[in-house]
């Protein structure tokens, strides 16, 4: 076991809700990021939370946000849902240091989300 | 173009057969490079990491070609659990959709 948790382990909503999805992250790690993965494909970078501070972002719209607490959890807020929303959403941490050295990365089992 | 991108498969192989993936990146830039293996509904677990030319893992061998902008993922002697998608990560980090595996008795 990886040591990282997200809750919840599964989720249905309805197009327009609002969403929060948690992580817990390794002990030690002080990183943060977050996937969405569609069935088939490989996981899509959301974001990602370095000591708090949102530290590079992919391709994905405004209603898709998050924090990352003093010890190193995170959010991950969706709003306005989406069909195309459904997916399995990933977060994997990391220890990082300040020179952005791109350290192996642990998941979590991740949140299956359903939009109705 | 795909910043990172991979032969989806599948690849179905006999018990003990070798099997080599291939995963080319556009980053030239690029210091670090993993695979991870991720079975049926479950969550990415790392594999191997590549920081300089190659690393080896027994059975399994990564190697990296820069002038080509390739990494490569070698499996030797392959048994029923290497059956997975493997999935090649490029930082910052951007994943490969994955290379299908199926080892068949």
């Amino acid at each position: 076991e990886t040591g990282v948790t997200q809750s919840p382990t599964h989720l249905i909503k309805t197009r327009g809700q609002q969403v929060t999805l948690r992580c817990s992250s390794q002990s030690g790690h002080n990183t943060v990021s977050w996937y969405q993965q569609a069935l088939g494909q490989g996981p899509q970078f959301i974001f990602q939370y370095y000591r708090e501070e949102e530290n590079g972002r992919g391709n994905f719209p405004p209603r898709f946000s998050g924090l990352q607490f003093p010890n190193y959890s995170s959010e991950l807020n969706v709003n306005a849902l989406e069909l195309d929303d459904s997916a399995l959403y990933l977060c994997a941490s990391s220890f990082d240091t300040s020179d952005r050295v791109r350290n192996e990365q642990f998941f979590g089992p991740g949140t299956r989300l359903t939009v109705l | 173009r795909k910043e990172v991108e991979q032969d989806p498969g599948p690849f179905n192989v006999p018990e003990g057969a070798t099997v080599a993936f291939n995963c080319t990146y556009s980053n030239s830039a690029s210091q670090s490079f993993f695979w991870y293996r991720q079975d049926c509904r479950k969550e990415p677990k790392l594999l191997m990491s590549v920081y300089s030319s190659g690393n080896e893992d027994g059975r399994f061998t990564a190697q990296l070609n820069r002038a080509s902008q390739y990494i490569s993922l070698l499996i030797r002697d392959s048994k029923l659990s290497d059956s997975a998608t493997y999935l090649c990560v490029v930082p910052r980090p951007t994943f490969g959709d994955g290379t299908t595996l199926t080892v068949k008795p």
